[in-house]
């Protein structure tokens, strides 16, 4: 069956350091990857989309990568701030028909708390 | 833009009672909105698909009669929980997306608490 799996489930680094968090897959071919933040009590918000022909994508702090021959996709984020503090999902999605299309299947999160 | 938005964030019901979950998409229209459920410190598990002007998808070991799932307009979804029981406690999420691959918006959940 599918698996998802996100590497651990709390990360905390010092402020000022590379936060690197890891998606890991099994059984299957995602057609595009997914990073989402999630605040306590909150539902998620997007960050960044990466595509299966795409090796790595930025936006201001944050970059991905996405391997799909290792089946895994790393989420950086550079010169943490407590304010990165959060919860970080990924999540995969196929372009595959039927009732699979379109669908997002989500990791468990990996809890960050970037320390002043 | 594309801002969703979900009521109430928080509901304390009797079990047996009935409760009812709105989402809005606020400035886009959604042909498709996706209901989720989250236990803490656990992954956001999809319950179902809903399709503006037909029946809604539901994802294996939902039960259809008793989480009822309408989504009258473009714009609006509910989520109706029907003969809650304390079992039925949870975050309940729903979410839009402007197309297929596109990234999902999240309304800001509800937390559901039944005693």
């Amino acid at each position: 069956s599918q698996k998802i799996e996100q590497n651990s489930e709390a990360l905390n680094i010092q402020e000022g350091k590379t936060a690197t968090l890891t998606c890991n897959y099994t059984n299957y071919s995602p057609a595009y990857l997914q990073w989402y933040r999630q605040d306590p009590g909150r539902g998620p918000v997007f960050l960044l989309l990466i595509r299966e022909n795409e090796k790595e994508k930025r936006k201001e702090r944050l970059k991905v990568t996405f391997d799909t021959t290792l089946k895994q996709s790393l989420f950086h984020i550079t010169a943490s701030q407590p304010a990165d503090s959060a919860t970080y999902l990924c999540a995969l999605g196929s372009n595959a028909g039927g009732t699979s299309y379109g669908k997002l299947t989500f990791g468990q999160g990996t809890i960050l708390t970037v320390h002043p | 833009g594309a801002v969703v938005s979900q009521h109430p964030s928080r509901v304390i019901c009797k079990s047996g009672t009935s409760v009812k979950i709105e989402c809005r998409s606020l400035d886009f229209q959604a042909t498709t909105m996706f209901w989720y459920r989250q236990f803490p410190k656990q992954s956001l598990m999809l319950m179902a698909t809903s399709n503006e002007g037909s029946k809604a998808t539901y994802e294996q070991g939902v039960e259809k009669d008793k989480f009822l799932i309408n989504h009258a307009s473009l714009t609006l979804s509910t989520l109706t929980v029907t003969s809650a029981h304390p079992e039925d406690s949870s975050f309940y999420i729903c979410s839009a997306r402007t197309g297929p691959s596109s990234p999902l918006h999240f309304g800001n959940g509800t937390r559901l608490t039944v005693t």
